[in-house]
């Protein structure tokens, strides 16, 4: 078992540009996280798929940020018009359901 | 709200020594608690859960950590810390029944020889 696949490790965009992050989640895994993490917020939760269903999008900025999970193989992230505020490290997590949660080793995006 | 409370951001220890790592966390129930670790330019792995049962939870590389209720705990402990150990540790909560974790702020440990 691979665990959790992130690509791309590391990206680097500039101002303005557009940002799509992968994952993809542990085979048989039913949920889907994403989550943002800097050094002054830590920890953020943006989004949950269950089934490939989105169930929260709570902690999505309602702008720029849209996540999708188009097959039980993997999940995008897309950045839109990204700004050197969104510079951070997006981390994927899978798990069972009601289980805990695995994470991949994330990407540093780096807003130029 | 539930929150997690890592009340030292940074503790340094020296190789052979014990370890405690403090956890608090604010939840009216009984909470799902965990332990994750990440070491640099990787993501969080999972050192040990407890759902329920016996309030001290074995994980790997000799970590436990003890759950208390009445003083809404969850402390991570090691005997004998060896370099390797140096990494941020992460407490974490998810709410019965729920599929949101809360994590704390991190603890970053450093292990001195």
């Amino acid at each position: 078992n691979a665990g959790v696949i992130q690509t791309p490790r590391h990206k680097v965009t500039g101002k303005g540009q557009e940002a799509t992050l992968w994952c993809e989640p542990i085979s048989g895994h039913s949920a889907v996280f994403w989550y943002r993490q800097t050094i002054v917020q830590g920890l953020e939760f943006l989004t949950y798929f269950r089934n490939q269903a989105p169930i929260d999008d709570s902690g999505m900025p309602k702008e720029r940020f849209s996540a999708q999970m188009p097959n039980q193989s993997h999940s995008t992230l897309k950045i839109q018009s990204t700004q050197p505020q969104d510079s951070a490290v997006y981390l994927c997590a899978s798990s069972h359901w009601g289980a805990e949660q695995f994470f991949g080793p994330g990407t540093r995006l780096t807003v130029l | 709200a539930q929150s997690v409370t890592q009340p030292d951001a940074r503790v340094t220890v020296s190789e052979g020594a014990s370890l405690q790592l403090r956890c608090k966390y604010s939840y009216s129930g009984t909470p799902y608690l965990f332990w994750y670790v990440q070491y640099p330019r990787q993501g969080l792995q999972l050192l040990l859960k407890y759902y329920s049962g016996d309030p001290v939870v074995q994980g790997v590389n000799g970590f436990e950590a003890e759950f208390s209720k009445s003083n809404s705990s969850f402390h991570l402990r090691k005997a004998s810390v060896h370099w390797s150990d140096s990494a941020v540790y992460f407490c974490a909560l998810r709410r019965t029944g729920g599929y949101k974790v809360v994590f704390g702020s991190g603890t970053r440990l450093l292990v001195s020889p």
